[in-house]
């Protein structure tokens, strides 16, 4: 089964800091990693996804990720964040080998505050 | 536009009135997901469809139905609905397998 952890219900940080998001995993096989972004009253909005490739991947709004293997985890980062960037952020994981299903596994999502 | 709509967005309804929520998507995907958003428990997956006439159960199918006889719809039915079923649903397509899946808006369902 796989299974993501978010461990920080919130991240609080000032505007102008960087920021990072935790995101671990479990699946079998090799994952396809996500981020997504949820603002007040709106759906889920895709940031990014890692397949293969380049252990950093950018995406969004100036958003990153960094995909580490030995370690399991796919953080999002942003080198300075805006005030415009609090939302409910949510990781999620499907196995590659999952052709058929491609049920993503999410997160619980972490809350992040900038405060100005 | 590319597109997921979800309709209606917001519903109030009392125990075991059969409703549908309405899935669309104007992309031509062949993939279309539901989910599920409860607090603390992320989104899990309801039911799912490779292509039409071709649906399948995710994690947590109880209690729902689906159908996909076109394309682009995916409406999901609750033919009696109960409280534990007051939830946040997710609409979400995709292309390939790869392909990274768009969600709609959002259906937020309150039941009596």
């Amino acid at each position: 089964a796989q299974s993501v952890a978010q461990p920080e219900d919130q991240v609080n940080v000032a505007e102008g800091n960087p920021l990072t998001v935790k995101c671990t995993y479990s699946v079998s096989g090799n994952p396809y990693l996500f981020w997504y972004v949820q603002y007040p009253n709106r759906g889920l909005q895709f940031l990014l996804k890692y397949i293969t490739g380049d252990n950093l991947v950018k995406g969004s709004y100036g958003f990153e990720a960094e995909f580490n293997k030995s370690q399991t985890s796919f953080h999002l980062k942003k080198p300075s964040a805006l005030v415009s960037d609090s939302a409910l952020y949510f990781c999620a994981v499907r196995s590659l080998m999952d052709t058929g299903r491609r049920a993503l596994t999410f997160g619980s999502g972490t809350r992040l505050q900038v405060q100005p | 536009e590319a597109q997921v709509t979800q309709n209606p967005r917001y519903l109030i309804t009392v125990t075991g009135k059969k409703l549908t929520v309405t899935c669309s998507q104007n992309m031509n995907h062949e993939y279309m997901s539901w989910y599920r958003q409860d607090p603390g428990l992320g989104l899990r997956q309801i039911y799912y469809s490779m292509n039409v006439e071709v649906t399948d159960k995710g994690d947590v199918p109880e209690g729902y139905k689906v159908s996909r006889k076109e394309k682009r719809n995916f409406p999901l039915i609750l033919e009696s609905p109960s409280p534990n079923q007051t939830s946040l649903y997710f609409c979400a397509s995709g292309r390939g397998d790869t392909d990274t899946q768009y969600f709609g808006p959002g259906t937020r369902l309150t039941v009596l």
